[in-house]
């Protein structure tokens, strides 16, 4: 069974940067489509970005493509995503999610990673 | 302002049917067959009910289903029950440039 565990809250002052990891298992974490989405309070789901591990090119969301980097190791089965020039808009929940395949949906996610700017 | 265009609130009482709509464009919802539907509880992780416009993944009930006519996409969930109770979104995949949208997310209350 695939899971998906995501790393602790963080605190951040303004103009500075952050990195959340999300660690799987359970199964071959190279060829799964992974993503990251967030969830600012009381705003509905954002899609930030994404990447196939085995190719390592990521793919971002225009409002997100300049702040934004989203990587993936895959000696440890761990996916990263880095935002930087943080204001207070940034602060919500970040989620990683796994893709069923050929953008078809989000099957599995993580627990989410609250952010505070 | 989402890309895709959900109702607010929806209500329903227990036993009744509510619907959701999601109207997007000919670029995401009209264009491709990959329009998916999350449940979400506050505090917990989006769940995927529907996937490509009507397919329900394993586990999730004959309640939930997907449609799709022209650039609007529709959540159905039938027999309402107090455990429906929850925030809705759609999302469609929109292209090689955009990749992926959601909506604004729909609010359920079971009444």
């Amino acid at each position: 069974q695939i899971h998906l565990e995501q790393s602790g809250a963080e605190v951040r002052k303004i103009g500075s940067s952050v990195k959340v990891s999300c660690k799987a298992s359970g199964g071959t974490f190279n060829t799964w489509p992974l993503s990251w989405v967030r969830q600012a309070p009381g705003q509905g789901l954002e899609w930030m970005g994404g990447i196939v591990p085995a190719f390592g090119t990521a793919n971002y969301a225009k409002k997100f493509e300049d702040r934004v980097t989203i990587t993936a190791d895959a000696s440890t089965n761990t996916l990263h995503m880095e935002l930087t020039s943080l204001t207070s808009d940034d602060t919500a929940v970040y989620y990683c999610s796994r893709d069923k395949g050929g953008w078809t949906g989000f099957d599995v996610w993580g627990q989410g990673t609250t952010v505070t700017v | 302002q989402s890309a895709l265009t959900q109702p607010r609130s929806v209500s329903g009482s227990p036993g009744q049917s509510v619907t959701i709509s999601c109207t997007g464009t000919s670029s995401d919802v009209g264009g491709y067959g990959y329009v998916s539907w999350y449940q979400h509880h506050p505090g917990k992780a989006p769940r995927l009910i529907i996937y490509d416009v009507n397919v329900r993944p394993s586990g999730v009930p004959n309640r939930f289903a997907g449609s799709k006519y022209g650039n609007t996409a529709s959540l159905t969930i039938s027999d309402l029950q107090a455990d429906d109770d929850a925030d809705y979104y759609c999302c469609s995949y929109a292209g090689r440039s955009t990749i992926v949208v959601f909506g604004g997310g729909t609010k359920v209350t079971v009444l």
